[in-house]
């Protein structure tokens, strides 16, 4: 059974532009959350998405966001890149929101210059 | 006041010892789950072990178990016979499952070093 996979795994952006990060969950994982983590701030809840829909967002501004599509499978994306962006993006799936199991997958790591 | 509270930044522990590593959280929740997960350094986030809140015996996964105190709210997990692979970062998470919970909360870390 495949694990979560992400893509792209590392990034290289400019201050001022814009990324769009993939996640793939296992299959049969309804349930599609997000994580950004820095060596200064850790692990940080983005957003988490069930059945297309988001159902909680963490503290972040606007300039983050994110969808699911039918498949369950989820993007997010950043605009206007700010140097504090740079992180480790971790996407999590689970088959139900109030489960036990979460999994992630290896992350996409972003580096913004 | 931090939800979840890692006091071991660091630990170096001779191979095959056994180890635990603390973690303690706050919630006013009655319902709640409480996580560890293994970061190695490539960066994925490995699922270790699981408890709940209303689950009566501690959970146990392998060489992993987690050693629940709930009045204490304390969820320690202990690792039997560490292997040199099990150098890591260990974080501890919990979940509130109030409507609208945002999602797990991370304690710090910590790092653990196995050595041989």
């Amino acid at each position: 059974k495949a694990g979560v996979t992400q893509t792209p795994r590392y990034l290289i952006k400019t201050r001022g532009q814009q990324v769009t990060l993939s996640c793939s969950p296992i299959s049969g994982h309804r349930s599609v959350s997000w994580y950004q983590q820095t060596p200064g701030q850790g692990l940080q809840f983005l957003f988490e998405y069930f059945s297309e829909t988001q159902r909680n967002k963490g503290n972040f501004p606007g300039r983050f966001s994110g969808r699911q599509f039918s498949n369950s499978r989820s993007e997010m994306n950043v605009s206007t890149l700010e140097l504090g962006d740079s992180a480790l993006y971790l996407c999590a799936s689970s088959w139900g929101r109030d489960t036990g199991e979460l999994f992630f997958g290896e992350g996409s790591r972003l580096t913004v210059l | 006041a931090q939800k979840i509270t890692q006091t071991q930044p660091g630990m170096f522990v001779q191979e095959k010892e056994a180890v635990t590593l603390d973690c303690t959280y706050d919630t006013s929740d009655q319902s709640y789950g409480l996580f560890w997960y293994k970061q190695p350094s490539s960066g994925e986030m490995i699922f270790l072990i699981y408890q709940g809140s209303y689950d009566e015996q501690n959970a146990t996964e392998g060489r992993y178990s987690l050693n629940f105190q709930k009045a204490r709210k304390s969820a320690n997990l202990v690792i039997s016979a560490s292997q040199l692979g099990d150098s890591a970062m260990y974080f501890c998470a919990m979940r509130e499952f109030r409507g609208g919970a945002d999602g797990l909360t991370f304690g710090k870390g910590t790092h653990l070093i196995i050595q041989p």
